[in-house]
């Protein structure tokens, strides 16, 4: 089955500055690459997606990049913000299910 | 995107009672939805998927006579869990998927305290 990896599983950055996450993943069959956002105690929030046919997504201060060569996808976030603070997971969609990265915890400091 | 409500969002519950969990799609009709659980400081993993009308699909090492899984409707799904044991407790999160676009959305979860 699909195995993601994520890293790094935590990353502090000053408000301003700009975060990356980044994921691998194994099944070269994956086609949908999703990222959500979790804050404590509650459910995921899906913030940018990308498919297979794309090498780019951007969404105001978020972007996915995704490189199906070499099997990884990145979360760009620039200008933080303390409320970007939470979980972040990633996830590659394989035979119609979803499977997730560990998460990255980002604390954008003040 | 799609909205999801979850029923309760936190039950505390005895040793060996059962807990029935539910999972409302508010805006769109959903085939297919699924059931996560979610431990502390770790990652979703998928429990099931739940298909309208039919028998859910489980994944490996997810007891089905313990936790059932019924989707008598295109909004509703519902998880129960059985004989609930101190290591059931967890957070359960369903989510239903846009078929057409594969986006998949997620409910606000419901945090099990079992004692």
């Amino acid at each position: 089955g699909e195995n993601v990896e994520q890293h790094p599983s935590t990353l502090s950055v000053q408000e301003g500055d700009s975060a990356v996450i980044k994921c691998t993943y194994s099944d070269s069959a994956s086609n949908y690459f999703p990222w959500y956002k979790q804050e404590l105690g509650k459910g995921p929030q899906l913030i940018i997606d990308i498919r297979s046919n794309v090498g780019e997504k951007k969404d105001q201060r978020i972007a996915v990049t995704l490189n199906k060569t070499a099997k990884h996808f990145s979360l760009h976030i620039t200008e933080t913000q303390p409320e970007d603070s939470a979980v972040y997971f990633c996830a590659a969609l394989s035979n119609y299910k979803l499977t997730f990265g560990k998460g990255t915890l980002l604390t954008v400091n003040p | 995107g799609a909205v999801v409500s979850q029923h309760p969002s936190r039950v505390i519950c005895k040793s060996g009672t059962s807990v029935k969990i539910e999972c409302r799609s508010l805006d769109f009709q959903a085939t297919t939805m699924f059931w996560y659980r979610q431990f502390p400081k770790q990652s979703l993993m998928l429990m099931a998927t739940s298909n309208e009308g039919s028998k859910a699909t489980y994944e490996q090492g997810v007891e089905k006579d313990k936790f059932l899984i019924n989707h008598a409707s295109l909004t509703l799904s519902t998880l129960t869990v059985t004989s609930a044991h101190p290591e059931d407790s967890s957070f359960y999160i369903c989510s239903l998927r846009w078929a057409a676009y594969n986006e998949q959305f997620f409910g606000p979860g419901t945090r099990l305290t079992v004692l």
